[in-house]
């Protein structure tokens, strides 16, 4: 099993301009999450997926949209990024909200 | 607000001693909190979890407690090894938030040989 797969690893992109971060998960896992983890900051929430067909704001939503296409994939866009959302990205998924989270290996983002 | 204060942000420790690391939390309805570790470079993986109905948990050298009164609960290492440096982080769930998993700071350990 592949657990969690993220794409891309690396990105940078120009202040601007969008993107999608693609996560899928092959554990038929009901929750899925992204965070975004900053220096001294530990790791946020931006939105997470408790189960398909559901949304919800985390932490730090503003500037970011999601999109849970099916079970198994969460996408995270930027319309038009900012250097404030230079950070490293990482998607999760778990069982239920209260079990453990696999991690995907994350997205390290550059906006210039 | 609601969320989850963790300290110290760093620990440095000499190998054999113990560490801990403390969380406190806002919302009493909670009653899941797992602890993570993070190698430099790696994802976040858990470690050690515990929910509401006891009090302690362990597993070999680690052992988390947790105090619902207070509304705190700690990460305890014994013995700490040089491969136990790491950034660990603790989470709970607010439920008063719709159910969100949330993470304090992190705390960087780092053990001395």
């Amino acid at each position: 099993n592949a657990g969690v797969t993220q794409t891309p690893k690396f990105q940078v992109l120009k202040t601007g301009q969008s993107m999608t971060l693609q996560c899928a998960q092959d554990m038929n896992h009901n929750s899925m999450y992204w965070y975004r983890q900053d220096p001294g900051m530990g790791l946020r929430l931006i939105y997470y997926s408790a189960s398909e067909g559901t949304t919800d704001k985390g932490e730090v939503p503003n500037g970011y949209n999601v999109s849970r296409l099916n079970k198994r994939e969460f996408s995270l866009r930027l319309e038009s990024a900012a250097p404030s959302q230079t950070s490293v990205y990482f998607c999760a998924s778990s069982g239920q909200i209260d079990e453990k989270l696999f991690f995907g290996s994350g997205t390290q983002l550059s906006v210039l | 607000g609601e969320n989850v204060e963790q300290h110290p942000s760093t620990l440095s420790v000499q190998e054999g001693d113990s560490a801990v690391i403390k969380c406190t939390y806002s919302d009493s309805a909670s009653n899941y909190f797992p602890w993570y570790k993070q190698e430099l470079g790696k994802r976040p993986q858990l470690i050690i979890d515990i929910r509401s109905n006891v009090g302690e948990k362990k597993d070999q050298r680690i052992a988390v407690t947790l105090n619902k009164t207070a509304k705190h609960f700690s990460l305890h290492i014994t013995e700490t090894q040089p491969e136990d440096s790491a950034v660990y982080f603790c989470a709970a769930i607010l439920y008063n938030q719709g159910g969100k998993l949330i993470f304090g700071q992190g705390t960087e350990l780092s053990v001395k040989p």
